[in-house]
């Protein structure tokens, strides 16, 4: 069975500090992958997502970065952390099948808290 | 398209009742609905979807209509409980964009006992 993994948790990080969240998928090949972040009560920002290894597609221009170093890795960086980074970061892969998109399977989330 | 800055909107329902939940679309290519619900601190989880050549379909204690004349989308939760308790979002896939599904903004159940 196709599961998600995404760490850490929960994150507190000081203003100016780097980020790594890291989100790998098991039990699929070739998942498009995808970044979302979630303010407190809001909406479903889609930040980066990627089709292939090596490959991303960026959102939102911002302070974020995405990489995608194998086909089952994802990880989302930032050199420098922004208090405007706090949010609920979501990872998310989809399968498709014969040119449908089956939809999105998201991990638990990483609640950063930057201050 | 997103909706991401909005404050969610709140349904409160008592315990036992039916639980309507809207979303309306814009894009009249979009061909593939998808309804998540959210519990808090958690990752989103598909609920039930639907295709855009059908106007209704059911799953276990809810269904998902369809009005592509209005482009209107509905969650209808039969029965509902406190476990039902979450934010519920409704998804969209543009025929031609199939990378990407859009989020509505959510909205916010509440399950009075």
């Amino acid at each position: 069975s196709q599961t998600i993994h995404q760490w850490p948790a929960t994150l507190v990080q000081p203003v100016g500090s780097p980020l790594s969240l890291e989100c790998t998928v098991e039990g699929t090949s070739n998942p498009n992958l995808y970044w979302y972040r979630q303010a407190a009560g809001r909406g479903l920002q889609l930040l980066f997502y990627s089709v292939g290894i090596g490959q991303i597609s960026s959102e939102v221009p911002q302070n974020l970065s995405a990489s995608r170093p194998q086909d089952r890795q994802f990880i989302l960086s930032s050199k420098k952390l922004l208090l405007s980074d706090s949010g609920f970061y979501l990872c998310a892969w989809s399968v498709w099948g014969t040119g449908f998109n089956y939809g999105y399977t998201f991990g638990s989330g990483t609640r950063l808290t930057v201050v | 398209g997103e909706s991401v800055g909005l404050h969610l909107p709140t349904l409160s329902v008592q315990e036992g009742d039916n639980s309507i939940i809207n979303c309306a679309y814009s894009n009249s290519a979009s061909d593939y609905f998808i309804w998540y619900k959210q519990e808090s601190g958690k990752g989103p989880q598909f609920i039930i979807d639907i295709r855009s050549n059908m106007d209704k379909r059911q799953g276990q204690r809810v269904t998902v209509l369809l009005n592509k004349t209005v482009k209107h989308l509905s969650l209808q939760i039969a029965a509902t409980q406190p476990g039902d308790s979450a934010v519920y979002f409704c998804a969209e896939n543009i025929y031609g964009d199939f990378n990407k599904f859009y989020f509505g903004s959510g909205t916010k159940l509440n399950v009075k006992p």
